[in-house]
């Protein structure tokens, strides 16, 4: 079954550091993957994704995510880390099969960014 | 502004008594979907819809029902909500009709739902 997995309930940087969450991901075919973030009291946005083509994915607000086709990895990066970027980090694949009409989300990662 | 709205936005019940959020989209997005949010589980799936009248059930699906009615509404009904239905839910929607594959989604701010 199609699944992520998020090891890192919490990652805490500090501001101007490089951050990285990590996401792994397992499916039989060719993976959809997404990233999400939740800011307080709001619902997710959407940041960026990688459906195919060049490995680095760019997406909002600085961010960017490697696809690692050998490690099963989408893992999400910012060279410079901001206050303001913390928030709780949602990975995500899309289903297979008779699933496709659905997003796999993982249990997330918090992200502390301290001043 | 392109939006999903969800209301309430926090809500407080007992045991048995029907509720109803609502979600609202006006993007024109064929497909939306209902999720919970609770602690180290993430996010699962209740239901979904691909258009109007055309639905079918997530991965938690037990004690919730949904219509799709008209495009842009897609409630959620709990016809007698228990403790266990304690949770933050999300309304999304997206563009493509048929699946999620390369559209992103669009969420409502959520809501907190304690059912006593």
């Amino acid at each position: 079954a199609q699944s992520v997995a998020q090891p890192e309930d919490q990652v805490n940087v500090a501001e101007g550091n490089p951050l990285t969450v990590k996401c792994t991901y397992s499916v039989s075919g060719n993976p959809y993957l997404f990233w999400y973030v939740q800011y307080p009291n709001r619902g997710l946005q959407f940041l960026l994704k990688y459906i195919t083509g060049d490995n680095l994915v760019k997406g909002s607000y600085g961010f960017e995510a490697e696809f690692n086709k050998s490690q099963t990895s989408f893992h999400l990066k910012k060279p410079s880390a901001l206050v303001s970027d913390s928030a709780l980090y949602f990975c995500a694949v899309r289903g297979e099969g008779r699933n496709t009409d659905k997003l796999i989300f993982g249990t997330g990662t918090r992200l502390q960014v301290f001043p | 502004e392109a939006q999903v709205t969800q209301n309430p936005r926090y809500l407080i019940t007992v045991t048995g008594k029907k509720l109803t959020v609502t979600c609202s989209q006006n993007m024109n997005h064929e497909y939306m979907s209902w999720y919970r949010q609770d602690p180290g589980l993430g996010l699962r799936q209740i239901y979904y819809s691909m258009n109007v009248e055309v639905t079918d059930k997530g991965d938690v699906p037990e004690g919730y029902k949904v219509s799709r009615k008209e495009k842009r509404n897609f409630p959620l009904i709990l016809e007698s909500p228990s403790p266990n239905q304690t949770s933050l839910y999300f309304c999304a929607s997206s563009l493509m009709g048929r699946g999620v594959g390369g559209e992103k989604l669009f969420f409502g701010s959520g809501t907190q739902l304690s059912v006593l």
